[in-house]
């Protein structure tokens, strides 16, 4: 079993709709959360952490699931810049407290 | 704002050279990763260092080796390339956390 798991997409979506991400996570110890976005043949870029007690930044949502380890995204009035891979991160101490495992991302189409 | 930077975007080599990848970051982080990515692979962790002259194997260490003489640099060596390493490589710094990450260097071994 993958250590971080995802749905690989692509997720197509109009203009303006709301679409969410999910991720599901192996070890039940990570501490930290994190989405994280790439373009095309572009670097992984913080997009933003996941707090315990969810969290919102402009559109975007995350909320955390420790129970059933998982990690959510909700993207609001989504727009054309949105299109582009979506990385779902987790660390925990058994994996090394500073290293991070990455998902393999999902993808999101936006179009007009 | 962090800022790494890898020495090259897109680096041609051929098999059996000594190839080596340079990072360098502006914000005094104490741990820095190297990783590579490939397409539905994910990026897998390659090595990593905590400190100066400190580094640990990750996921993926073989024909790998890495260098950390000073702080702000971390170096990554491909001992003797093969076709199989050739990916982009993505650097990525972090005091502990997030990490940031360089541009990537997109290494094609032929």
């Amino acid at each position: 079993r993958k250590e971080v798991e995802q749905d690989p997409g692509p997720f197509n979506v109009p203009e303006g709709a709301t679409v969410a991400f999910n991720c599901t996570y192996s070890n039940s110890a990570s501490q930290s959360f994190f989405w994280y976005r790439q373009d095309c043949r572009k670097e992984p870029k913080l997009l933003m952490s996941v707090y315990s007690s969810g969290n919102e930044d402009g559109r975007f949502t995350a909320q955390l699931n420790r129970a059933s380890q998982y990690i959510s995204l909700l993207i609001r009035d989504s727009k054309l810049s949105d299109s582009a891979t979506y990385l779902c991160v987790v660390n925990g101490r058994d994996t090394g407290f500073q290293k991070l495992v990455f998902g393999t991302g999902t993808r999101l189409l936006v179009s007009p | 704002d962090v800022k790494v930077t890898q020495s090259s975007r897109y680096l041609v080599k051929r098999t059996g050279e000594k190839v080596f990848l340079e990072c360098v970051q502006d914000m005094d982080h104490e741990n820095m990763f190297w990783y590579r990515q490939d397409p539905g692979l994910g990026l897998r962790l390659i090595y990593f260092s905590y400190d100066v002259k400190m580094k640990e194997k990750g996921d993926i260490p073989e024909g790998y080796s890495v260098s950390r003489e000073k702080k702000e640099r971390f170096s990554l060596i491909l001992e003797s390339a093969s076709t199989n390493q050739t990916s982009m490589y993505l650097c990525a710094s972090s005091f502990p956390q997030p990490q940031h990450f360089g541009d990537g260097t997109r290494l094609s071994i032929l």
